[in-house]
């Protein structure tokens, strides 16, 4: 059974710190994403990388950075985590290919107090 | 704004009747995917559709790509309470890398 997995459902943080969010992915998939989910507003792509250290900018970086040293695990980090970066995170993997299918990890729900 | 624009944002209907969930943007996309997402969980793919004008039937869901490729609708007949759900669609665009999700439709079926 193919598997995304986020390493912390729930976490909970204060203003300031940096915050790093694991994400592990386990069919050998190229692509990795970063998506932040609010109320209304769907997913948002914050980065993506398509390959080891390789990594583009999504539609809202700002305050983001990712890391990628290894092909099945991409990170997202809150260099100062702040509270409207209270979120819910998704991390997603999909093959190469415009038509494949992405899978989602269960996220990652962070409150920034 | 979003790219890929989705309406009703919400929509609350008794089961058995039928609806419809649409998908518009002003670009042009190669292949739009439709998920759903239940509480508590990621976003699980429904179909994808490639070919512009292309209809795609998943039992009581019927997906449908427009012609020009820049939007598609989501119809569901007889709705059960199953099928309650966060419905949202996706495009590649750029270089196909990037993948750019809607804003989403709330749909709650009442028993």
């Amino acid at each position: 059974d193919v598997k995304v997995t986020q390493s912390s459902r729930y976490l909970v943080k204060r203003t300031g710190e940096k915050v790093f969010l694991e994400c592990v992915q386990d069919m050998d998939h190229e692509n990795m994403f970063w998506y932040r989910q609010d109320p209304g507003l769907g997913l948002r792509l914050i980065y993506f990388s398509y390959d080891v250290k390789m990594k583009e900018k999504g539609d809202i970086p700002e305050g983001y950075s990712v890391s990628r040293e290894k092909k099945e695990r991409f990170s997202l980090i809150l260099e100062s985590a702040s509270t409207n970066q209270t979120s819910m995170y998704l991390c997603a993997s999909k093959n190469r290919g415009q038509n494949t299918e992405a899978f989602f990890g269960q996220g990652t729900r962070l409150t920034v107090v | 704004t979003q790219l890929l624009e989705q309406s009703p944002q919400f929509l609350s209907i008794q089961e058995g009747e039928n609806l419809t969930v649409y998908c518009n943007s002003s670009s042009v996309f190669s292949s739009l995917q439709w998920y759903r997402q239940e509480p508590g969980e990621g976003p699980v793919l429904l179909v994808t559709v490639v070919t512009g004008g292309e209809v795609k039937k998943l039992k009581r869901l019927t997906f449908q790509f427009g012609d020009a490729r820049k939007d598609s609708s989501l119809h569901i007949t007889a709705a059960q309470p199953g099928d309650t759900g966060l419905y949202l669609c996706a495009g590649a665009r750029g270089s196909a890398r990037q993948l750019t999700f809607g804003s989403g439709t709330q749909l709650t079926v009442l028993p």
